[in-house]
């Protein structure tokens, strides 16, 4: 049981390179989400996934795109890398948000992305 | 959309003392509210969280509680030790999304 896999875990795109960030839990949880970690700023929703097929926009969702094929993978896409998108992504998932006992997130281990 | 606040940004306290971190919240649909622990260079992890049908809760030096009617929670951490040393934070959950606090970073001086 390996929990939430991120990778890559450092990158450095030039901008308007485009990359995919890749996360995978197997942990049949059917809540999964992205966020970015700025100084200062918290832990910020990017997309969020409540399952298959179906994503949706968080607090900061522009330039960014997600899909969500699969139970287990949730790929966040840069689609044309600025400055500004320089940060700490961490992919989160959580068997759901709407019932269950267990609501608590479980964290990938983070992807830590320069743009230049 | 919710918002959440967290107060103080930084906490520095004894070993030994007690330690207490608060946050608030703004949607009142909000029913669960999970405390996470980042040290550095590390994933947030959960430490402890309660609903909203539950006013307080207990895991060993660490309690949260919650009150609705203010719309506030607090992070309580007793006989802290340095390996508590970390930043924390809060968070609200909504309807299908958590909201995240800015963190409190906690400095456990020996």
């Amino acid at each position: 049981n390996a929990g939430v896999t991120q990778t890559p875990k450092f990158q450095v795109l030039k901008t308007g390179q485009s990359m995919t960030l890749q996360c995978a839990q197997d942990m049949n949880h059917e809540y999964m989400s992205w966020y970015r970690q700025d100084p200062g700023m918290g832990l910020r929703l990017i997309h969020y996934s409540v399952g298959a097929g179906i994503t949706d926009q968080g607090e900061v969702p522009n330039g960014y795109n997600v899909s969500r094929s699969t139970t287990e993978d949730f790929p966040l896409r840069l689609l044309s890398a600025a400055p500004s998108q320089t940060s700490v992504y961490f992919c989160a998932s959580s068997y759901s948000l709407t019932g269950g006992d267990n609501y608590g997130y479980t964290f990938g281990s983070g992807t830590r992305l320069t743009v230049v | 959309g919710e918002n959440v606040e967290q107060h103080p940004s930084t906490l520095s306290v004894q070993e030994g003392d007690s330690a207490v971190i608060k946050c608030t919240y703004s949607d009142s649909a909000s029913n669960y509210f999970p405390w996470y622990k980042q040290e550095l260079g590390k994933r947030p992890q959960l430490i402890i969280d309660i609903r909203s049908n539950v006013g307080e809760k207990k895991d060993q030096r660490i309690a949260v509680t919650l009150n609705k009617t203010a719309k506030h929670f607090s992070l309580h951490i007793t006989e802290t030790q340095p390996e508590d040393s970390a930043v924390y934070f809060c968070a609200a959950r909504g309807y299908q999304k958590v909201t995240f606090g800015i963190g409190t970073k906690l400095q456990v001086i020996p």
